[in-house]
């Protein structure tokens, strides 16, 4: 399975934009690129996913680079609320063995 | 919330001890994932099952073995339980079988084996 590479932990300022990279230099045609977040004491919760395209939702926007080596969770203007570790991960589209690999994710410090 | 219920919350017990942790999926989801977290761990895929089928197997000991029964509730059991087995487990539920589908996952039982 095709891995993530994402840096340990990031500091943003609250009510700002925050940019959480994601590379996935292995990643094939198929694999769709999914992130979730754990907030503290809680089961993760899944934030946005896509394919090829850049895509957009209430939680959050995915730009996936045009090689789709790499990809970007963008939170428009971080709160306190946002404060996890948010995981990148790939996973094959028609593949039969149905595994999410996690890696140890992003932690992400808001600062007020 | 979720929607994903896990019962207990908390459990602790004894080393070669013998365990069962409960999920119910959402209403109306037929697939069930259960996921280890050790500490400051990402999340490690255990097994997956699919209306009553086991239908994927990820890092799962020997030790450790699941089910889905006939009203699409889950159990994981573990068995002959060791102190590195203390984690949170998770289970999560979708609605379809593919995995790119959003998964939900409920609060976690955390374990601690003494």
């Amino acid at each position: 399975d095709a891995k993530t590479t994402q840096p340990n932990s990031m500091e943003s300022n609250e009510e700002e934009p925050v940019h959480l990279p994601c590379n996935h230099s292995t990643i094939s045609g198929t694999d769709y690129i999914h992130w979730y977040r754990q907030l503290p004491s809680q089961g993760p919760e899944y934030v946005i996913h896509g394919l090829t395209s850049n895509v957009n939702n209430r939680m959050a926007s995915l730009a996936i680079a045009e090689d789709r080596k790499s990809s970007t969770l963008i939170l428009h203007r971080a709160t306190l609320r946002d404060a996890a570790v948010y995981y990148c991960i790939l996973r094959a589209t028609m593949d039969s063995n149905y595994q999410l690999i996690w890696g140890a994710g992003t932690k992400l410090i808001i600062k007020p | 919330d979720s929607g994903v219920t896990q019962t207990p919350k908390h459990l602790i017990t004894a080393t070669g001890q013998r365990v069962t942790l409960r999920c119910s999926p959402r209403s109306g989801d037929l697939s069930v994932y259960w996921y280890q977290q050790s500490l400051d761990q990402g999340l490690q895929f255990l097994i997956q099952y699919y209306n009553g089928e086991e239908r994927a197997k990820g890092n799962i000991l020997e030790r450790f073995s699941a089910q889905q029964f006939p009203d699409l509730h889950s159990e994981l059991n573990l068995s002959s339980l060791e102190l590195g087995d203390s984690a949170l487990y998770f289970c999560a539920s979708s609605t379809i079988l593919a995995s790119y589908n959003e998964q939900f996952f409920g609060p976690g039982t955390r374990l601690t084996v003494l």
